[in-house]
């Protein structure tokens, strides 16, 4: 069964600084994909970014990237440039490969971000 | 797009009670997911669907609950007898591949059991 940790439980950082949130997971696995999730306010979660295992890069999406360390099992997340909408709750999630059909999602426990202004 | 739709919001019923929980999946998306969130144990998975077959009920707690897809466009989760450890948020979610595509959630339903 996989696994993943989120060890910290709640961050706050200076509005325009970075912060960046880790993540380990626990598998056997060489193929799988690594998601962070953002969930705020409003309850509904919203897909901040996600990573192919098989790809060496680190993915990007704007002030949002990722440093993804297979060997180490390790998935953080660096928001540059943080903004007050940063404000929420995100979820590290993994989902192994899967041939046929679909593979579930395990979401680690969440770290509680708060922007300050 | 209207995205996932989840009725109710919010819930609050009494132990013993009968509870349905409602989604509506985006069009065109073959995968439908049920998520239960507590504070003790995160997100946890309860059941999900491809093309309106349960695939993976592992994560349903007790034959309390039960899930159905009568439709590409409808889902409902029951609870019955609900119990006050049922409290939780309940989310629905949907994609057209499980395995790529990402997951879009619903605003979820709030359940409160007293």
């Amino acid at each position: 069964a996989q696994t993943v940790t989120q060890s910290q439980p709640e961050m706050s950082v200076q509005e325009a600084e970075t912060v960046t949130l880790s993540c380990t997971y626990d598998t056997s696995e060489n193929n799988y994909y690594l998601f962070w999730y953002k969930q705020p306010p409003s309850r509904q979660m919203i897909l901040v970014i996600r990573q192919e295992a098989y790809k060496q890069q680190n993915a990007t999406e704007n002030r949002f990237s990722v440093n993804f360390q297979k060997a180490a099992k390790s998935f953080s997340l660096k928001i540059s440039d943080s903004q007050l909408g940063d404000t929420a709750m995100y979820f590290c999630a993994f989902m192994k490969h899967a041939n046929f059909g679909n593979e579930k999602l395990t979401f680690g426990t969440g770290t509680r971000l708060t922007i300050i202004p | 797009d209207a995205g996932v739709i989840q009725s109710p919001r919010h819930e609050v019923t009494e132990m013993g009670q009968e509870v349905t929980l409602r989604c509506k999946p985006i069009s065109g998306h073959d995968y439908l997911f049920w998520y239960r969130q507590t504070m003790m144990r995160g997100l946890e998975l309860l059941i999900y669907f491809n093309n309106n077959v349960p695939i993976d009920d592992s994560g349903m707690p007790e034959d309390r609950f039960s899930a159905k897809m009568p439709n590409a466009s409808f889902s409902t989760l029951k609870i019955q007898p609900s119990e006050p450890r049922d409290s939780a948020v309940y989310f629905c979610a949907s994609s057209w591949d499980g395995r790529y595509s990402p997951l879009h959630f619903g605003n979820g339903t709030r359940l409160t059991v007293t």
